[in-house]
């Protein structure tokens, strides 16, 4: 069965420092990638997503994603972070012959002034 | 850009009463909607997936004759919870795939269904 992990559940750092938070998919055909934001109280948000291309993609909010197919991952990075960026983050997948999207179980993000 | 509205954001009921909960598309049509279900700090789990004009599919262990879902046009999909008990208090939140394009999913805002 496909599954998406995302390896961390908790992180806590402070702002301006660097994040990278990992996922990784067991899949072995065509994906569709995606990480999602939800910040308190709020729905989920589309930050960046890949389906074909560079396997570097640019989202919004200065968070950058890389697609690396030998690792099946797409991690999330952003190389400083504000306070405004504690939210939850998911990433999720849709293999080629799926019609939905299967999540990972989200990373609780927290920066700290 | 595409816009789910989800409605209501909140509801409490009594146990054994009924609730539904509307997931519209504002700008777009959407054949397909999904249903999902967030318990606090889990992920969401996709309960079932909602065809316009046809029967929704039900992900295993979800039950169908609870959670009836009905997506009678292109921009409206309904969840109505069935005889809620307090177990069936959650987050639900509902998503559209844009038929422009297979990679573009928009969630609603969810709703707290709280059932005492």
């Amino acid at each position: 069965a496909q599954s998406v992990s995302q390896h961390n559940h908790h992180v806590i750092l402070s702002e301006a420092a660097s994040l990278e938070l990992g996922c990784n998919y067991s899949y072995g055909g065509t994906v569709n990638l995606f990480w999602y934001v939800q910040y308190p109280g709020q729905h989920l948000q589309l930050l960046l997503k890949y389906f074909s291309g560079d396997p570097l993609v640019k989202g919004i909010k200065g968070f950058e994603a890389e697609f690396i197919k030998s690792k099946f991952s797409f991690n999330l990075r952003k190389p400083s972070v504000q306070w405004s960026d504690t939210a939850e983050y998911f990433c999720a997948v849709k293999g080629d012959s799926w019609g939905k999207l299967q999540f990972g179980a989200g990373t609780q993000v927290v920066v700290t002034p | 850009g595409a816009v789910v509205s989800q409605h209501p954001s909140w509801v409490i009921c009594k146990s054994g009463t009924s609730v539904k909960i509307e997931c519209r598309s504002l700008d777009f049509q959407a054949t397909t909607m999904f249903w999902y279900r967030q318990f606090p700090k889990q992920s969401l789990m996709l309960m079932a997936t909602s065809n316009e004009g046809s029967k929704a599919t039900y992900e295993q262990g979800v039950e169908k004759d609870k959670f009836l879902i009905n997506h009678a046009s292109l921009t409206l999909s309904t969840l109505t919870v069935t005889s809620a008990h307090p177990e069936d208090s959650s987050f639900y939140i509902c998503s559209a795939r844009l038929t422009e394009t297979n990679y573009g999913y928009t969630f609603g805002s969810g709703t707290r269904l709280t059932v005492v």
